[in-house]
C-alpha cells in the first residue's frame, strides 16, 4: 500500500513565524503535491513537483515556497505565517499518469495561525 | 475555462440508493476519479472511469458519458458510515495530465 506521511497532524503557530510542513512518501512516486482545503473552497493546489528539485506553481502559491531535495520528501514552507493561512494542508503523491494511477493523500496537517 | 460542478449537499436514508452527479468542462479528457473524504480525514480513492459506461465496485458504481461531460457515483444499500464528502476530479490535460482538477465536493448525510 502507498504510504504518505506528514510531519504533524496539528500545528499552532504565531503570525510572522516561519513554518515547515514535511511530507514523505514511500512508493517512489515522481509527483508530489501540496494542497490546502478550506470549507466551501475545496482542494486548492499550492505547488507540485514532478521530479527532484523541480517545482511548479499551482493555483495559490503566494505566501508559500517548496523544496524537494530527495524524491521521497516534499516540504512546504510558509515564509511568514499569516492568519489567512490557517487551514488544513494535504500532501499527495502519484506516479506519472497511466490508467487509474491517481493521487494518494497523507493524513493532513491542521494549521492554526494566531 | 476548466470546471467541475457537483451538488453541494445531499441527504439520504440508510438502506436507500443515492446518485451523486458531476459535470465537467475541460479542454481534453484523460480520466475521471471519485474520492471519498470523511470529516477531518484525507480523501481516499474510490473509482476511476476513462471509457463510457458503468464501473461497479461492490456497493459503489461510477458511470461516465464523455460526450455529455457527465459522471455519477451510485451508492447502494447506504450505511451510516457512508456519510462523507464525495469529490469528483478529472485529469488536467495541461502539464501532461499530472494534476487533477477538483470539484468542490458533495456532502452526503445518511440518516437512520
Amino acid at each position: 500500500d502507498v504510504k504518505v506521511t506528514q510531519s504533524s497532524r496539528y500545528l499552532v503557530k504565531r503570525t510572522g513565524e516561519k513554518v515547515f510542513l514535511e511530507c514523505v512518501q514511500d512508493m517512489d512516486h515522481e509527483n508530489m503535491f501540496w494542497y490546502r482545503q478550506d470549507p466551501g473552497l475545496g482542494l486548492r493546489l499550492i505547488y507540485f513537483s514532478y521530479d527532484v528539485k523541480m517545482k511548479e506553481k499551482g493555483d495559490i502559491p503566494e505566501g508559500y515556497s517548496v523544496s524537494r531535495e530527495k524524491k521521497e520528501r516534499f516540504s512546504l514552507i510558509l515564509e511568514s505565517a499569516s492568519t489567512n493561512q490557517t487551514s488544513m494542508y494535504l500532501c499527495a503523491s502519484s506516479l506519472n499518469p497511466q490508467g487509474q494511477e491517481t493521487q494518494y493523500f497523507g493524513p493532513g496537517t491542521r494549521l492554526l495561525v494566531l | 475555462g476548466q470546471n467541475i460542478d457537483q451538488p453541494t449537499e445531499m441527504t439520504a436514508t440508510e438502506g436507500a440508493i443515492v446518485q451523486i452527479n458531476c459535470t465537467y468542462q475541460t479542454s481534453g479528457f484523460n480520466g475521471l476519479f471519485w474520492y471519498q473524504q470523511h470529516a477531518g480525514e484525507a480523501p481516499t480513492f474510490l473509482s476511476y472511469n476513462v471509457l463510457d459506461g458503468l464501473e461497479e465496485k461492490g456497493r459503489f458504481s461510477s458511470f461516465l458519458s464523455r460526450s455529455k461531460g457527465y459522471s455519477y457515483l451510485l451508492l447502494k444499500e447506504l450505511q451510516m458510515k457512508d456519510s462523507a464528502s464525495y469529490l469528483c476530479a478529472v485529469r488536467d490535460p495541461a502539464g501532461n495530465n499530472r494534476k487533477l482538477i477538483w470539484g468542490l465536493g458533495t456532502s452526503l448525510a445518511v440518516n437512520p
